[in-house]
């Protein structure tokens, strides 16, 4: 049973664009949303996070925006640089299961310049 | 460096051989959490501990599988008669329970290639 759906698979923007990725979950008691970036050979690295009280949270060029009653977040990259070039995963977890994280499929991004 | 480290980075092994992994979390966290990647997918979760406690294992995690933490610092994940299946990159994660933690950091994993 796949609890994290992401979507699309891979995307290509120009340098300057707006990058935005979606997630859908399905369980009600996942608490906490991250979301990580990964560069090929490398492990995922935490770029943002959002709890379900909260509707939207911006880290300097990336912005969490959460739907409670859709259970659906997404992820906008603003001011798309080639250096965002990688694949970004969306996540959840809830801590009465040990905060173990559910990730979705992925999704590929190029910025190109 | 104070973040997640494991060895190797890269492991060859021929299929029906055993292997050992090794990850060091972050030295303050209690959890600890081990991963798999397969490529093109996002990670799926094998098991974790906390302190030196496995608290968790998945169905994903055979009883060719096996992990430690003995200490409650370190923790190694050995996979028995590998088989080409269990080609993958096997991620490490750690962090804490203190408060409203919730954060896993990841270490640069291990890629396993069974021929």
């Amino acid at each position: 049973q796949q609890q994290v759906k992401q979507s699309p698979q891979s995307l290509i923007v120009q340098k300057g664009g707006i990058s935005i990725i979606n997630c859908a979950y399905e369980n009600t008691a996942f608490d906490y949303f991250p979301w990580y970036q990964q560069f090929p050979g490398k492990g995922p690295a935490l770029l943002i996070a959002i709890r379900p009280d909260v509707s939207e949270k911006k880290e300097g060029r990336f912005t969490i925006s959460f739907n409670k009653s859709a259970k659906q977040f997404s992820l906008h990259i603003m001011d798309s640089q080639p250096g965002d070039s990688a694949t970004y995963f969306c996540a959840a977890s809830m801590k009465a299961a040990g905060n173990k994280l559910t990730f979705g499929g992925g999704t590929r991004v190029l910025v190109k310049p | 460096d104070t973040g997640v480290s494991q060895d190797p980075r890269h492991k060859i092994t021929k299929r029906g051989q055993n292997v050992t992994f090794r990850c060091d979390p972050i030295s303050e966290h209690n959890r600890l959490y081990w991963y798999r990647q397969t490529l093109g997918q996002g990670p799926e979760f094998l098991t974790y501990f906390q302190n030196e406690a496995q608290l968790e294992k998945s169905r994903l995690l055979s009883d060719r599988f096996s992990a430690e933490r003995p200490k409650g610092s370190f923790s190694t994940l050995e996979i028995q008669r590998t088989e080409q299946g269990d080609s993958a990159m096997y991620l490490c994660a750690s962090g804490t329970v203190a408060g409203s933690a919730d954060t896993q950091y990841f270490g640069p994993g291990t890629r396993l290639t069974v021929l």
